[in-house]
């Protein structure tokens, strides 16, 4: 199967600093990729929905300029939590799509996700 | 978004019992989708059935789907301890690169 892989799997920061968070499709090309959070033992929130070379669609109450999205390669997506607070701490998984393939079939192949901790 | 509802919330059950979990959800959809999550980890894609099919099998997985009830069951059979994880459905209404809407999840421990 395709393979995800999310830089770093952990990082733990001081309230205020900015945190990217790196999300790469090792072995095929993500013309999609989307960004999830998860509060322990909560299902998985989509937070925004990243196509390469356009901008992020963001759901509702997903504050954009907190959270930004640039998706610059058909094989690499960026989150940053801009000026991150103690809330802001949860698992972040991101997830990519293949467009046009026979595995395109909405399936998506997830990253081993991130936790980030803000002190 | 909506997400989908699961029951039961928590399932424990011996080692080489069978392990049926539920999933229901709210609007029309073009797929449905299982998924396992080891705690701490992501996601690994297990199953996925389409709106026009009833029922899927995969090893020891079986997928069922009642689209005019909304619903979906996921059934593991002998199940063995490394099965203990949270297991999550997922709703697609579309293909390609729709966004999927996530289920609460149930959190199965497989007792040795």
């Amino acid at each position: 199967g395709a393979v995800v892989s999310q830089h770093p799997s952990w990082v733990i920061c001081k309230s205020g600093t900015s945190v990217k968070i790196e999300c790469r499709s090792l072995d095929f090309q993500a013309t999609t990729m989307f960004w999830y959070r998860q509060f322990p033992k909560q299902s998985l929130m989509l937070m925004a929905t990243s196509n390469e070379g356009s901008k992020a669609t963001y759901e509702q109450g997903v504050e954009k300029d907190k959270f930004l999205i640039n998706h610059a390669s058909l094989t690499l997506s960026t989150l940053t939590v801009t000026s991150a607070h103690p809330e802001d701490s949860s698992f972040y998984i991101c997830s990519a799509s293949e467009w046009g393939t026979p595995r395109s079939y909405n399936e998506q192949f997830f990253g081993p996700g991130t936790r980030l901790t803000v002190l | 978004s909506q997400q989908g509802e699961e029951d039961p919330q928590a399932l424990s059950i011996q080692e080489g019992e069978n392990a049926t979990m539920n999933c229901s959800y709210k609007t029309s959809i073009n797929n449905l989708q299982w998924y396992r999550q080891n705690s701490g980890r992501g996601l690994v894609h297990l199953i996925l059935i389409r709106s026009n099919e009833r029922e899927k099998h995969s090893g020891r997985l079986r997928v069922t789907l009642d689209t005019s009830k909304k619903s979906s069951s996921l059934l593991i059979t002998a199940s063995r301890a490394a099965d203990t994880a949270s297991y999550f459905c997922a709703t697609g209404r579309g293909f390609g690169n729709e966004k999927l809407t996530f289920g609460t999840g149930t959190r199965l421990t497989i007792i040795p």
